[in-house]
């Protein structure tokens, strides 16, 4: 059983919709990432949160909202997708240090339609 | 800039083989951090192995090995005897100094096949 967990596992969503992907982490840890798989290209950041403060945005469209209420979760907000955002996104977590150990969710993947 | 290279795509084997993934990753930082992570067809990233710079110790696990060479900027990773449960895709990533994190680059992964 994995120590991060993502709902839903599967999404599908219109380019119209609005949406939320949720993380939790039940690890202890301070640092939690958002990453983005798709089909051919290499895992991407795409945000960090240490101690709940945004540590990192790899320039990702707006389209995508982040939001963090405590170490333990992690949102990410869709809205107005595009299908090239169709992919796995990942959810992690670590200790706040670095090169701690990140610790993957299962994820949950996006069909935007 | 960080940058890590799995040159093979795709590897297929017999059950029992050994198979050895390549790893070569270029930094220029002193202090940094090596990963390997395995990806079955679920989707989770499964964590493997953490080797920081300083440490060149090759580690053996059960029928996993790692091959730490610095000499050649290269963490290769063996699996010995092969099992079809192998079967994923294999992640090579590198972390370096990040303010309070850590920030993961990855190469782009080796699929594994293992076949009876």
């Amino acid at each position: 059983e994995t120590g991060v967990t993502q709902t839903p596992r599967h999404l599908v969503m219109g380019m119209t919709n609005k949406k939320s992907l949720k993380c939790e982490q039940h690890l202890g840890h301070n640092a939690m990432y958002w990453y983005k798989q798709s089909a051919k290209k290499p895992l991407e950041l795409m945000f960090v949160y240490n101690f709940k403060e945004q540590t990192e945005n790899n320039s990702v469209p707006s389209r995508f909202s982040p939001e963090c209420p405590n170490s333990s979760h992690l949102f990410l907000h869709l809205h107005t997708l595009q299908p090239e955002d169709s992919a796995l996104y990942l959810c992690a977590s670590s200790q706040g240090r670095e090169g701690n150990t990140i610790y993957f969710g299962e994820g949950s993947w996006l069909t935007v339609v | 800039a960080q940058k890590v290279t799995q040159a093979q795509t795709e590897i297929s084997v017999v059950e029992k083989e050994d198979v050895t993934l390549d790893c070569v990753y270029e930094t220029r930082d002193t202090t940094y951090y090596l990963f390997w992570y395995k990806q079955p067809p679920s989707g989770e990233l499964v964590f493997l192995i953490r080797r920081n710079s300083f440490d060149e110790q090759n580690e053996i696990s059960g029928r996993y090995s790692w091959n730490f060479q610095k000499s050649t900027s290269s963490f290769n990773f063996t699996i010995t005897a092969s099992q079809v449960v192998d079967s994923a895709v294999y992640f090579c990533a590198l972390s370096g100094p990040f303010r309070g994190a850590s920030k993961l680059t990855f190469g782009t992964g080796t699929r594994l096949q293992v076949m009876l």
